[in-house]
């Protein structure tokens, strides 16, 4: 069984629907969970952050972490076409050991 | 060109040939970390440096892997007798220290073992 597990889509969605992208994972040390968005044939960069249990929200992104049930989701509600990438979670411990999933790739169409 | 940045962006070779991967970091950032993206794997790590140094090589494939970096900045990546397997994306960040929470990626090196 892989550390984290995150559904390779692809996801195809209409231009303004809400996203739910989402991971499990077995390890229950990890305490450090964030997404990264990463557009075709460049690096992911960082999109949301978020330490411990509980809900962030930034603009029409949201996070959540349920430690007790080892998942965690990114929300993107509105979507646009420009929000068309593969989202990659990723876990750690300690804040510098990151385990990645898959990654789930995203369309979104006008 | 405040980011990440790595060369080649893409590299073709013949397999058994050796390859050498190098990241240049963002100014000022001590921890500089090296990843594996292979086509439906996610990102597997590799290696990361504090400084100068590689406290924990353990993540490396195998020992054709190797790692080093100089200065505290640039880092380069090389892999002896490349074998087709070895055909992926090699990504690159760096991190202001070891730890923290925002790590910024390179564009990655695209290699291809014939």
């Amino acid at each position: 069984q892989k550390e984290v597990e995150q559904d390779p889509g692809p996801l195809s969605v209409p231009e303004g629907a809400i996203v739910s992208l989402n991971c499990t994972y077995s390890n229950s040390a990890f305490q450090y969970f964030m997404w990264y968005r990463q557009y075709s044939r460049k690096g992911p960069e960082l999109l949301m952050y978020t330490y411990s249990s509980g809900n962030k929200e930034d603009g029409r992104f949201t996070a959540q972490v349920d430690k007790s049930s080892k998942y965690i989701s990114l929300f993107i509600r509105d979507s646009q076409p420009s929000d068309s990438a593969t989202y990659l979670c990723a876990m750690s411990v300690q804040n510098n050991d990151m385990r990645f999933g898959a990654g789930t790739r995203l369309t979104v169409k006008p | 060109g405040a980011g990440v940045s790595q060369s080649p962006s893409n590299k073709v070779t013949e397999k058994g040939k050796d390859v050498e991967l190098r990241c240049d970091p963002i100014s000022g950032h001590t921890a500089l970390y090296w990843y594996r993206q292979s086509l439906g794997q996610g990102l597997e790590f590799l290696i990361y440096f504090q400084g100068n140094s590689a406290p924990d090589k353990s993540g490396l494939p195998s020992d054709r892997f190797s790692a080093e970096r100089t200065g505290g900045s640039v880092s380069t990546l090389t892999i002896q007798r490349t074998q087709q397997e070895d055909s992926a994306v090699y990504l690159c960040a760096s991190s202001l220290a070891f730890g923290a929470d925002t790590q910024y990626f390179g564009p990655g090196t695209r290699l291809t073992v014939l």
